[in-house]
């Protein structure tokens, strides 16, 4: 059963360090999305990547977050530095371009 | 870019009974319609879709229409279960295009026993 695969699963962090999380998309899927989910804001996409080149990171502030897939097998996510503002779960997904995108487990990242 | 809104926010039926979410989009050019079910501290999960080349998929208790002219789709679930309880959400996007899925804010079914 393949699944998309997030570390860390819990994140605990002082504002102002350094996160990063990893995610390892299925094997053979072309596309890759990292979404933020909080109850006041629900899903926001912060990054899509397709075939490992960013295509939208619209909705990512670009003064502390970052994203990247420096290959096929993982795609990262940093903050520096974070803040409390920041504590949220962050899901990654991957999907084909044909549409679908399976979500992994998800970080719980609490930002102190 | 797209936006999508989601009806109602909450929805409470009785064991047995049906449940229809509504979801409206924005954007003409989106073409698929996934729906996703989230349990409490799980991952959102890929129930059912519809590409904008259909008007209507089923799948055993589940089904999902789409109005292409209304910008309009809507998730069904029949014969509801306590199972079922969980946060749907819909989404929308345009294959092959620059902008991820678009989700809807949710909406917090409960089965009642």
């Amino acid at each position: 059963d393949a699944r998309v695969t997030q570390t860390p699963r819990h994140k605990v962090t002082e504002m102002g360090q350094e996160v990063t999380m990893r995610c390892q998309p299925i094997l053979g899927h072309n596309t890759v999305f990292w979404y933020r989910q909080t109850m006041m804001q629900g899903l926001e996409l912060l990054a899509y990547f397709r075939n490992r080149a960013p295509l939208d990171d619209s909705g990512m502030p670009k003064d502390r977050f970052s994203a990247e897939m420096p290959d096929a097998t993982l795609a990262t996510l940093k903050i520096q530095p974070s803040e409390p503002r920041d504590s949220a779960v962050y899901f990654c997904a991957s999907g084909f371009e044909a549409g679908e995108a399976f979500f992994g487990q998800g970080t719980r990242l609490t930002v102190v | 870019g797209e936006n999508v809104e989601q009806h109602p926010s909450t929805l409470s039926v009785q064991e047995g009974d049906s449940a229809v979410i509504k979801c409206t989009y924005s954007d003409s050019a989106s073409n698929y319609f996934p729906w996703y079910k989230q349990e409490l501290g799980k991952r959102p999960q890929l129930i059912i879709d519809i590409r904008s080349n259909v008007g209507e998929k089923k799948d055993q208790r589940i089904a999902v229409t789409l109005n292409k002219t209304a910008k309009h789709f809507s998730l069904h679930i029949t014969e509801t279960q306590p199972e079922d309880s969980a946060v749907y959400f819909c989404a929308a996007s345009r294959v092959g295009g620059a902008d991820g899925l678009t989700f809807g804010k949710g909406t917090h079914l409960i089965i009642q026993p």
